[in-house]
């Protein structure tokens, strides 16, 4: 069965310190790849999102990440952190043969302090 | 568009009692999800609608639970017979069946069942 890994469940950082959280995924075929956020008291919105082309991708808010197919990777990343970037992200993947549905990681806390 | 949203945000409801949650798309999209999410994990994919024809359940939904969509626009999860594993966020996505099929969140229903 598919399963998306995230590496940390919580992660505590200063404001301008770097970010990287670690997303792994087990299956082998085509697959999209997405970064979604959550800030307190709201919804899950998309940061960014792998379809193909440039494994290199860029969201909102200063984020990127990074696909590495030989990985099974897809790294979010950013180089200088806010306290507004608090929040919890997941990492989500959908196989192309699977009407859209999405298997979600666990998700990872971000707390940036000031 | 006003985005997804779902109604209502909480519910707090006895064992045994059966519940309906609404979920309302954004108008243009073709394709609804639910999720459910407990503490500390990620969504978990529940059912699926292209339109108002509902394409894939997942086996975490009972026979206690039922969803419709039935003029391919707003959706309904119903869970009969409520059990305290029940609590949990259950979450809403809409999305074209083109482009990716990048999903939409709406802010969820809270459900607790005491």
């Amino acid at each position: 069965a598919q399963s998306v890994s995230q590496h940390n469940h919580h992660v505590i950082l200063s404001e301008a310190a770097s970010l990287e959280l670690g997303c792994n995924y087990s299956y082998g075929g085509t697959v999209n790849l997405f970064w979604y956020v959550q800030y307190p008291g709201q919804h899950l919105q998309l940061l960014l999102k792998y379809f193909s082309g440039d494994p290199l991708v860029k969201g909102i808010k200063g984020f990127e990440a990074e696909f590495i197919k030989s990985k099974f990777s897809f790294n979010l990343r950013k180089p200088s952190v806010q306290w507004s970037d608090t929040a919890e992200y997941f990492c989500a993947v959908n196989r192309d043969d699977s009407w859209g549905k999405l298997q979600f990681g666990a998700g990872t806390q971000v707390v940036v302090t000031p | 568009d006003t985005g997804v949203s779902q109604n209502p945000r909480h519910k707090i409801t006895k064992r045994g009692q059966n519940v309906t949650f609404r979920c309302d798309p954004i108008s243009e999209h073709n394709r609804l999800y639910w999720y459910r999410q407990t503490l500390g994990q990620g969504p978990e994919f529940l059912t699926y609608f292209q339109n108002e024809a509902q394409l894939e359940k997942s086996r975490l939904l009972s026979d206690r639970f039922s969803a419709e969509r039935p003029k391919g626009s707003f959706s309904t999860l119903e869970i009969q017979r409520t059990e305290q594993r029940d609590s949990a966020m259950y979450r809403c996505a809409s999305s074209l069946s083109s482009g990716g099929n990048e999903q939409y969140f709406g802010p969820g229903t809270r459900l607790t069942v005491t």
